[in-house]
């Protein structure tokens, strides 16, 4: 199953709300998860099940969809938030992520 | 908490095969609901799972990497370890280990161990 994400690259400002998308070649259901990724550090867990925030995660972050389409959406973008997210369908086997959105400072 | 760590060598060389471990700490790995994954990144690259082990040794992995890949399991150790053949540079990447809740998440990732394939 081939994700992919949109945008690939992303520039907005402290205080803005951003939507990433995530389109599954085939019906997922809501197998799927997001990820964020900070330069020289392991992904981290923000979302499972499409809409369910992991333990810890602020509330600023939500998901939605099911199928084949997704976003994760950011409600007021943080100075931490700058970082790389990664989409990934656990419906079926092999895994696989979408190629990755780059959330930079404008 | 969970902790994953990721050992193994940071070189090889091409035509040589690759072994990683990964010992968790904080969870046992015979834990019913959990299965255990590989996943790499090459540098400046996107995310690709590997594949996973189950505590009674159950395993599937990445038709993509077709049979060159291995994957075991030491409950004794609480470690799970990575085995991937016939190494060439395409296979230089970061290589994490993470656990699966559940099958619908990876929720605990090791830091990540660099592998560097080069003569």
């Amino acid at each position: 199953i081939q994700l992919t994400q949109s945008p690939s690259f992303l520039s907005a400002s402290i205080g803005d709300r951003v939507t990433i998308t995530c389109r599954a070649s085939q019906g997922i259901r809501s197998y799927l998860a997001w990820y964020q990724q900070k330069p020289g550090k392991a992904p981290n867990l923000l979302i499972y099940a499409a809409s369910t925030l992991q333990s810890g995660v602020p509330s600023r972050f939500s998901g939605s969809g099911s199928g084949t389409e997704f976003t994760l959406t950011i409600s007021s973008l943080q100075p931490e938030d700058f970082a790389t997210y990664h989409c990934q369908q656990l419906n079926s086997y092999p895994y696989s992520f979408g190629q990755g959105t780059k959330l930079e400072i404008k | 908490q969970v902790q994953l760590h990721e050992s193994g060598p940071g070189l090889v060389k091409p035509s040589q095969t690759l072994s990683l471990t990964c010992t968790v700490s904080g969870a046992s790995i015979s834990g019913s609901d959990y299965y255990w994954s590989w996943i790499r990144q090459p540098p400046g690259g996107g995310l690709e799972w590997i594949g996973f082990i189950y505590y009674n040794g159950n395993t599937y992995s990445n038709p993509s990497l077709k049979s060159r890949v291995t994957i075991s399991v030491d409950t004794s150790k609480n470690q799970f370890s990575l085995k991937l053949s016939s190494m060439t540079p395409a296979d230089t990447a970061v290589y994490y280990c993470a656990r699966d809740s559940d099958r619908d998440r990876l929720d605990y990732w090791g830091q990540g161990t660099l592998v560097t394939v080069s003569s």
